[in-house]
C-alpha cells in the first residue's frame, strides 16, 4: 500500500527561527510528485510547495524549502525565519503520474510558533 | 480568479435528515475530488471525477453516501440518511487532469449531525 508518514504530531518553533518538518513515503514507483499543504485554523488547505521526483534540485518558495532524498524516500519541509502566520497543520502528500490524480496524504504535523 | 467554492460553509442537522453539500470547481479544471477530514482518520479521499465521470468511489464509506457531477462546473455530495458519525469537515478540490498540477481546495463544509 502507498503510505505517507509524518512522525511528528506536533512541533514548536520560536519566531524568526528555523524548523524542519519530516515526511517519509512508501512507493515502488520512480516517477511521482510531492506536495506540502498548510492548513491554518481557518481550515483552508493551501499549497505550500511541490517537488517533482525526477528533479534532483530541491524546490524553494521564499522561506519554504524542501530536502528531497529520493533514495531514502524522504521529503522534509524547512521553514526559515518562522512567522506567527506559519502556525498551522502541515500535510505532506504525493501523487503518481497519470490520469488518476489521487493524492495520498500524511496525518499532519501541527506547528506552533511562539514569541 | 475564483477558487473552489463550497456551500454551505456550516451545516447542522438532526440525524436521519438528508444532507447535500455543493461544490463549484475552478473553471477549466477537469478533475474534482471530495475529501472528508476528521480527527480520528485525518484526510480521506471519498470519490473523484475526471471529466465529470466518477473514477474511484472506493473511499465512499457506505451506500448512504452518493456523489454526482452533472456538468463541469458543479458537483454534489449527498448523505441520506445522515448519522452523527458523519460529522466532519468535507472538502472539495479540483485540478487539471495532469497529476503534475496541484489540487486546489475549497474552504470546506463543517457538518454536524446531532
Amino acid at each position: 500500500a502507498q503510505t505517507v508518514t509524518q512522525s511528528q504530531p506536533e512541533m514548536s518553533v520560536q519566531e524568526a527561527e528555523t524548523v524542519t518538518l519530516s515526511c517519509t513515503y512508501d512507493t515502488s514507483e520512480s516517477d511521482y510528485y510531492l506536495f506540502w499543504y498548510k492548513q491554518p485554523p481557518s481550515r483552508q488547505m493551501i499549497l505550500v510547495i511541490r517537488q517533482e521526483a525526477y528533479k534532483q534540485q530541491n524546490a524553494t518558495e521564499n522561506r519554504f524549502s524542501v530536502n528531497f532524498q529520493k533514495a531514502a524516500k524522504s521529503f522534509s519541509l524547512k521553514i526559515s525565519d518562522s512567522q506567527l502566520g506559519d502556525a498551522a497543520m502541515y500535510f505532506c502528500a504525493y501523487i503518481l503520474p497519470g490520469t488518476a490524480s489521487k493524492l495520498t496524504f500524511g496525518t499532519g504535523t501541527r506547528l506552533q510558533v511562539t514569541l | 480568479d475564483a477558487g473552489v467554492i463550497q456551500s454551505p460553509r456550516h451545516e447542522v442537522t438532526e440525524m436521519g435528515q438528508e444532507v447535500t453539500l455543493r461544490c463549484k470547481p475552478i473553471s477549466g479544471h477537469n478533475s474534482l475530488f471530495w475529501y472528508r477530514q476528521t480527527m480520528m482518520r485525518g484526510l480521506e479521499l471519498l470519490i473523484y471525477f475526471n471529466n465529470n465521470v466518477p473514477i474511484d468511489d472506493s473511499g465512499m464509506p457506505e451506500d448512504r453516501f452518493s456523489a454526482k457531477m452533472p456538468n463541469a462546473s458543479f458537483s454534489t455530495l449527498k448523505i441520506q440518511p445522515s448519522e452523527p458519525r458523519d460529522s466532519a469537515v468535507y472538502f472539495c478540490a479540483s485540478s487539471f487532469l495532469d497529476s503534475n498540477q496541484p489540487q486546489h481546495f475549497g474552504d470546506g463544509t463543517r457538518l454536524s449531525i446531532l
